[in-house]
């Protein structure tokens, strides 16, 4: 299957500081990529949706000046924790749209720990 | 408002037998779904995925099934492995529009199979 990769994989960050996530498609071409949240034994919350070229858009609920989505090129978007608190800390996924398809490959994650 | 509803949060085979992770859905509108398993700490992987076309969908040991009528999909794996023991989500996604691509999960179901 196609391969989707996340930088970094952990991350420990202080109160207050900003943490970009970087979320790439190696092996194909994604104009559709989406960020997930995952909280401690549920299931993936969808953020965002990042669309190459094009503002992101944002569930409800999700801060979009606190979780900043900058879909660069298509093969990387990445996602920017700004002013980051404790309870941002989680499990931060991002997925890529095959071209033409409504098949989603998932990158490895990032766990984000804010102290 | 749980759009796609896994109800068994566990199962527990035996090595060689059949297991059936069941999946019911509300919104009529969701046209196309798939199947992903999870190891903690990871990104989903994706196993097989149907659409609502279709009410069956085979590949190798994974095949999932689509009612319609009752808006209820299940993924049989058989035989069951050991290496198969993981959390799967269901996901669900509709055709088109501002919401193409952007997968609903279920809870997720931890399957264990046992040697």
């Amino acid at each position: 299957g196609a391969v989707v990769s996340q930088h970094p994989s952990r991350v420990i960050c202080k109160s207050g500081t900003s943490v970009k996530i970087e979320c790439r498609s190696l092996d194909f071409q994604a104009t559709t990529m989406f960020w997930y949240r995952q909280f401690p034994k549920k299931s993936l919350m969808l953020m965002a949706t990042s669309n190459e070229g094009s503002k992101a858009t944002y569930e409800q609920g999700v801060e979009k000046d606190k979780f900043l989505i900058n879909h660069a090129s298509l093969t990387l978007s990445t996602l920017t924790v700004t002013s980051a608190h404790p309870e941002d800390s989680s499990f931060y996924i991002c997925s890529a749209l095959v071209l033409s398809s409504y098949e989603q490959y998932f990158g490895p994650g990032t766990r984000l720990t804010v102290t | 408002d749980q759009q796609v509803k896994q109800n068994s949060p566990s199962l527990s085979v035996q090595e060689g037998r059949i297991s059936i992770l069941n999946c019911d859905y509300t919104n009529s509108m969701f046209d196309y779904f798939l199947w992903y398993k999870k190891y903690p700490a990871e990104g989903p992987t994706f196993l097989i995925s149907i659409s609502s076309i279709k009410d069956k969908n085979e590949d190798g040991r994974f095949t999932v099934f689509l009612n319609k009528s009752a808006k209820h999909l299940s993924l049989h794996i058989v035989p069951s492995q050991p290496g198969d023991s993981a959390v799967y989500f269901c996901a669900a996604t509709k055709a088109g529009g501002t919401s193409y691509g952007k997968l609903t999960f279920g809870q997720g179901t931890i399957l264990t199979v046992h040697p």
